[in-house]
């Protein structure tokens, strides 16, 4: 069982477009929300780490809120660019559980 | 560069063969993890070493066995290993604690023939 559920599982956008997804996890037990960017052929990347209720956080054009009570995530990005392409995952602690990932393609 | 360090970075053996991969960082994190990625799969959890004591084996089979010598070291030993088993296998490290986030190595991809 997939405790952790991330949608879409893909995603096309044109360049400029801003976009966002989801990372739904069970609203017991919680104790972080992890955010990572995994680009073809490199290691998966650290975006955010988040631990409180109505937290959010941002890093350029990203930016990603919590919602524990609910059990959700979303990521957004704005204004996307080409190097934005990639697979963006969650992980839910304990212990951790990855969720499978949305694959953002950008179009220029 | 990450600053963990995978080798091989490909591995292809037979299914008598014993193998091992290698994990190292001296990014002074005291948490080391070995996930493991099949095709159209999340990443699974195998193993978890804080402080080199092992506090998480997430049912994994016996063909697969870790070792952990010191905190900046870990292997993943490899024996018996089926078709099935071929996968993108990642080894991530972390300071200790749940608050912080993994850094990845580049993965070693096996392949098992």
């Amino acid at each position: 069982i997939l405790n952790v559920e991330q949608s879409p599982q893909s995603l096309h956008v044109q360049e400029g477009d801003s976009t966002n997804f989801t990372c739904s996890f069970p609203s017991s037990n919680f104790y972080a929300l992890h955010w990572y960017r995994w680009e073809t052929a490199k290691s998966p990347e650290a975006l955010f780490v988040m631990t409180l209720n109505g937290d959010e956080k941002k890093k350029g054009r990203i930016s990603a809120t919590l919602n524990t009570k609910e059990g959700y995530s979303y990521l957004y990005i704005k204004g996307s660019q080409p190097e934005d392409s990639a697979t963006y995952l969650c992980a839910f602690q304990p212990p951790p559980d990855f969720g499978g990932g949305t694959r953002l393609m950008v179009k220029p | 560069e990450t600053g963990v360090t995978q080798t091989p970075r490909h591995l292809v053996m037979g299914m008598t063969n014993k193998k091992s991969l290698k994990c190292e960082q001296h990014l002074g994190h005291n948490a080391m993890y070995w996930y493991k990625q099949s095709a159209k799969k999340p990443l699974e959890l195998m193993f978890v070493y804080n402080f080199k004591e092992q506090t998480e084996n997430n049912s994994v089979p016996s063909r697969f066995s870790p070792e952990c010598p010191n905190s900046s070291h870990l292997f993943l030993h490899l024996h018996t290993l089926q078709p099935e088993d071929s996968a993108l296998y990642l080894c991530a490290s972390s300071p200790s604690g749940d608050n912080y986030g993994y850094t990845f190595g580049s993965g070693t991809r096996l392949t098992v023939v």
